[in-house]
């Protein structure tokens, strides 16, 4: 069970737009710590896609959007590509642990 | 630009210790950073497992720190994981990366990975 929860699954056609939602609690988004957003393509190692709630590292194209509220934060793809096909964790910190945690993550698919 | 690999056994027994070590190019550990480890079980979801500051200060996942060491070798440029009396629960894919800024830190750039199988 993760402290932070995400829907499992998620499916859009090409070129519509999709969301996946991020929801803590009080120790972790409710309190106020940021949440980043990671991508993993089949086989391959995490990469960071969004981090600050809301910022996009160099490389990452605008049609990827994170958003933060309360105790959730969602990540928006808008103009699905077959190539957005992947598993996408958020991350966050949780003062009760007193480290990171990650959501359990969700898979894209591009129909 | 920043790079970073994996190495160490990809089997070990159950009950004894998984080391690995992650060596870092194209940055200096001892400028600075967090530098941090976290694991993928096969099919499964990541887990943070800890991390070290240049300094040698660690924090580690409170689920794991009665049997994690992370230590720092700034003069080889590289960090080191051991995890002790280990089972088949940690079998999985170890990942090493670079922690950034305030908590959250958020890793980036990560290593390719290694795989850690734990059998007799």
């Amino acid at each position: 069970q993760s402290v932070l929860t995400q829907p499992p699954s998620v499916s859009g056609a090409p070129g519509q737009r999709v969301t996946i939602s991020c929801t803590g609690s009080s120790s972790n988004i409710g309190a106020g710590y940021d949440v980043h957003w990671y991508q993993q393509l089949p086989g391959t190692a995490p990469k960071l896609l969004i981090y600050g709630n809301s910022n996009r590292p160099s490389g990452v194209p605008d049609r990827f959007s994170g958003s933060k509220s309360g105790t959730s934060a969602s990540l928006a793809i808008t103009g699905l590509q077959a190539e957005d096909e992947a598993d996408y964790y958020c991350q966050s910190y949780d003062s009760s642990l007193s480290g990171s945690v990650f959501g359990g993550g969700t898979r894209l698919t591009v129909l | 630009q920043v790079q970073l690999q994996e190495s160490g056994p990809g089997l070990v027994e159950p009950s004894e210790t998984l080391s690995l070590t992650c060596a870092v190019s194209g940055y200096s550990i001892s400028s600075g950073y967090y530098w941090g480890w976290t694991r993928q079980p096969p099919g499964k979801g990541l887990e943070w497992i800890g991390s070290i500051h240049q300094s040698g200060s660690t924090y580690y996942n409170p689920s794991l720190k009665s049997r994690v060491t992370i230590s720092v070798d700034t003069s080889k440029n590289q960090f080191s994981l051991k995890l002790s009396s280990v089972t088949a629960a940690d079998t999985a894919v170890y990942y090493c990366a670079r922690s950034v800024g305030g908590e959250p830190k958020r890793f980036d750039p990560w290593g390719q990975g290694t795989l850690v199988t734990v059998s007799s």
